[in-house]
């Protein structure tokens, strides 16, 4: 069973204080790997897509990578607009289906 | 251009009624997706549309549940007989294709009493 688990649950940074939040994967053949922000009382955002292990992509203080297990998105000092909901997605290669699964998400806090 | 509108915004039913929910995709997008956020939850699939394509139904709860996608574009979420357990957001997305990324509607906040 596809399996995506997202760390930490919550964290809280101060302005300017940089950190990564985690996405585990288990899949059976992964075809992308998605990653969304989601506000309160709103659909979740797009911000990235990654295909292959070693791909990075960026966007303002944002830096997403992927390895064969895993995704980090990287908030480099980060502002109090960043607060918000992060999520992960998963979609897989294969014929059971082409839904997204999600993972948790992180709830990211950023104190001025 | 449009992005994927939701409607209604908030819905209020009493229990054992019927609901619709309805979603108009992104033009042009052959992909389209409902998933349900319960409070504090993440987001659980529920349907997929993929063109002409029988849809995948393997995340719909129950029987009480369907969806609908006309002409390839509009979809609408139907569930029977309502239960409080169904009080959530429901989300749609839409997708140009298959491993691109999906764009998410603001979702419709449902209320059962």
């Amino acid at each position: 069973e596809d399996q995506v688990t997202q760390s930490p649950e919550a964290l809280r940074l101060q302005e300017g204080e940089s950190s990564s939040l985690n996405c585990s994967y288990t899949v059976s053949g992964l075809r992308g790997l998605f990653w969304y922000r989601q506000d309160p009382g709103k659909g979740p955002e797009f911000l990235f897509t990654l295909y292959s292990a070693g791909e990075e992509k960026e966007k303002e203080r944002l830096k997403a990578t992927l390895t064969k297990k895993e995704s980090f998105l990287h908030i480099t000092a980060p502002k109090p607009e960043d607060s918000a909901t992060y999520l992960c997605a998963v979609q897989v290669n294969n014929n059971a289906g082409n839904m997204l699964t999600f993972g948790g998400g992180t709830r990211l806090m950023v104190k001025p | 251009g449009a992005g994927v509108s939701q409607s209604p915004s908030n819905k209020v039913t009493e229990k054992g009624k019927d609901v619709e929910l309805r979603c108009d995709p992104i033009s042009g997008h052959t992909a389209l997706y409902w998933y349900r956020q319960s409070l504090g939850q993440g987001l659980e699939f529920l349907i997929y549309f993929q063109g002409n394509s029988a849809p995948d139904k393997s995340g719909l709860p129950s029987d009480r549940f369907s969806a609908e996608r006309t002409g390839g574009s509009v979809s609408t979420l139907t569930i029977q007989r309502t239960q409080q357990e169904d009080s959530a957001v429901y989300l749609c997305a839409s997708s140009s294709q298959v491993g691109l990324e999906a764009f998410f509607g603001q979702g419709t906040r449902l209320t059962v009493v």
